[in-house]
């Protein structure tokens, strides 16, 4: 069974700093995977998304990437601002509609 | 892609009592998602509804306790049955079309 595990856990970093998210998957049968941010009690906002074909989306000041062969996909911020706090969960897609998700990184963007 | 709405958007209930919890998508959508998430804790399945056929249930998860309807394409409900503090989480429906796309949760606080 897929197995989605992020690190670190948490993570506080002064505000102007760029900083990367992992994710890590065990099985590389992947159809997508998918970048969430979610406020706290609130619903998942959907931050990008990169096909198994591809290797790398970017939107504004976020860039993910993905290596499939190696089971890992990165959260790139640059220039974090306070904003930007949120917890941030990565889900990968497999086929017949199953979505994994991971842990989540409680992110903290002090000002 | 897909908006989606949820109502209601928190709730206190008592012990022993049942809330259903709607879902709204401005699109139609064959599959509807139902999750739960604990606090602290990732996202768990707890059901896929499809239209006209009965709601596939998770592991650990049953219709008695968790009763769904999904009477057309954009609609669902989920019934969370005789509640103990241990429901108390944030319940999402989500649809997905390439992407996932998430509402804005249900926080339920069982007393």
């Amino acid at each position: 069974k897929q197995e989605v595990t992020q690190i670190p856990a948490a993570l506080s970093v002064p505000e102007g700093e760029n900083l990367v998210l992992n994710c890590s998957f065990t099985d590389s049968a992947i159809y997508n995977l998918q970048w969430f941010r979610q406020d706290p009690g609130k619903g998942l906002t959907s931050l990008l998304l990169i096909q198994s074909s591809q290797r790398e989306q970017t939107s504004g000041r976020l860039n993910a990437s993905l290596d499939k062969s190696s089971g890992r996909s990165t959260l790139y911020i640059a220039a974090s601002q306070p904003g930007d706090s949120a917890t941030y969960l990565c889900a990968v897609r497999q086929a017949g509609n199953q979505f994994y998700f991971g842990t989540g990184t409680s992110l903290t963007v002090i000002p | 892609s897909a908006v989606i709405s949820q109502k209601p958007s928190r709730d206190i209930c008592q012990r022993g009592t049942s809330l259903t919890i709607q879902c709204q998508v401005d699109s139609q959508v064959t599959m509807m998602f139902w999750y739960r998430q604990q606090p602290g804790q990732s996202l768990t399945l707890i059901a896929t509804a499809n239209q006209g056929s009965e709601a596939t249930y998770e592991s650990g998860f049953v219709i008695d306790k968790f009763p769904i309807s999904r009477p057309n394409l954009t609609f669902s409900t989920l019934t969370v049955s005789n509640m103990s503090p241990e429901d108390s989480s944030i319940y999402l429906c989500s649809v997905a079309l390439n992407e996932q796309f998430f509402g804005p949760g249900t926080r339920l606080t069982v007393l």
